[in-house]
Order: structure tokens, then sequence, then C-alpha cells
């Protein structure tokens, strides 16, 4: 199975930082990846997939990068809405996502 | 608007059986694939089942292959998960999502299973 690590876990950042959160597969799955936000109380939204594609009617701060193994979620400039979990999700083999990473404000 | 409104879920002992449902609209449903995806009390999210559009073809993953049954009724525009031989690990909220192209891109609010004695 593929396993997904996802870091760092838990990232304190303030409102108009540029924010990097990081994903990294345990094999090659090119460019097969997802990225989903994730509200308290809330159901996951997907934001990005494969690796570098905006979903539709997410804000154009986010963005994604990378392949191979080395996946990138960035935020450009943080808004306080962005306050959530963020999941990565490979497709290249069954469906596996990594343990997340808690995003709040500092 | 797309709306995915799971129900069904509640507290049940191990060892024992539960049906979830899904109910869909705002899009055409019979020509998604679907899926559940849970995740555990304050933990992360793991795929569950699939089923193409048509209910011919399921998949899943080693943890629940054998004691769960995903299927679908076009007609009702509904989707459903059966569990058997439920084991306390399988305690989670439950998602219900379409499911094209490999990713899922609409999800309900969710079910909370609870498997305890």
């Amino acid at each position: 199975d593929i396993q997904m690590t996802q870091s760092p876990s838990l990232l304190s950042a303030s409102v108009g930082d540029r924010v990097t959160l990081n994903c990294k597969a345990s094999q090659n799955i090119y460019k097969n990846l997802a990225w989903y936000q994730q509200k308290l109380g809330e159901a996951p939204k997907l934001l990005i997939y494969n690796a570098n594609s905006l979903q539709t009617g997410i804000p154009s701060r986010f963005s994604g990068s990378g392949s191979g193994t080395d996946f990138t979620l960035t935020i450009s400039s943080l808004q306080p809405e962005d306050v959530a979990t963020y999941f990565c999700q490979q497709y290249y083999s069954g469906y596996t996502f990594g343990a997340g990473t808690k995003l709040e404000l500092k | 608007e797309v709306q995915l409104v799971e129900s069904g879920g509640g507290l049940v002992q191990p060892g024992r059986s539960l049906k979830l449902s899904c109910a869909a609209s705002g899009f055409t449903f019979s020509n998604y694939y679907m899926a559940w995806v849970r995740q555990a009390p304050k933990k992360g999210l793991e795929w569950v089942a699939t089923i193409s559009t048509s209910g011919s073809r399921t998949y899943y993953p080693d943890s629940v292959k054998g004691r769960f049954t995903i299927s679908r009724d076009n007609a009702k525009s509904s989707l459903y998960l059966q569990m058997n031989s439920l084991k306390s690990e399988d305690t989670a909220t439950y998602y219900c999502a379409s499911h094209p192209n490999n990713l899922f891109d609409y999800w309900g609010q969710g079910v909370m299973v609870t498997v305890s004695s």
C-alpha cells in the first residue's frame, strides 16, 4: 500500500503569510494527488487535483505543486477562513490519505 | 446545488449489522461513480468503498472487504453501504461522496456509526 506522510502536523501562521504544507508519498505516484480542506465540524472539500489543478470555485491563493513523491500545497496569503485541517490523497493505486496538517492562526 | 444526505447511523453492538443510505440530488446521479469514505474520531480519512455508474463494479480496501457491500439505486438517486460483522475499529463518521476520475469531489455531511457493547 502507498503511504502518505504530511508535514508539519500543526502549523501556526499569521493572516497574510505565505503558507506551505508538505506531502510525501512512499512511492512514485506521478501527479495522482489531490488536496482537501476540512473545517471543524464540516465535510472535506476538494481544493486541488492532479497535483496542481485548481478545483472550480476555489480561490486562486491556493496552489499545488510537485510530482513523483514530493508535493506541496501553498496558500499565497493566509486568510482567517483558511483555518482548517488539510489532507493530501493519492489515487495512483487505490486511495490513501495523509494524516493531515492542522493550520491555525498565530 | 449538489446535495448528499446520509442516514442510518447509530450505536450498534460488535458483530451486528447496519445499513447506511445516501440520498443524492442536484446532479445526474447515474452518471457518477460514488464512494464511501470514513473518519474515525479525531483521525484521518479512510476510503471504504467505490461503485461504478451501473453498480456492476465495486471496489474495497482489505480492511472492509468481505464485510461491507456498496450498492446503488439509480432510479432513486440513492447510495447504500451494508456493513456486517462490525468491529470497534469501524467506529467513525461515514461520508458519501461523488467520485469522478478517482477524486472525491462532493461530500455529504456524514453520519456517525458507533460500534460498542
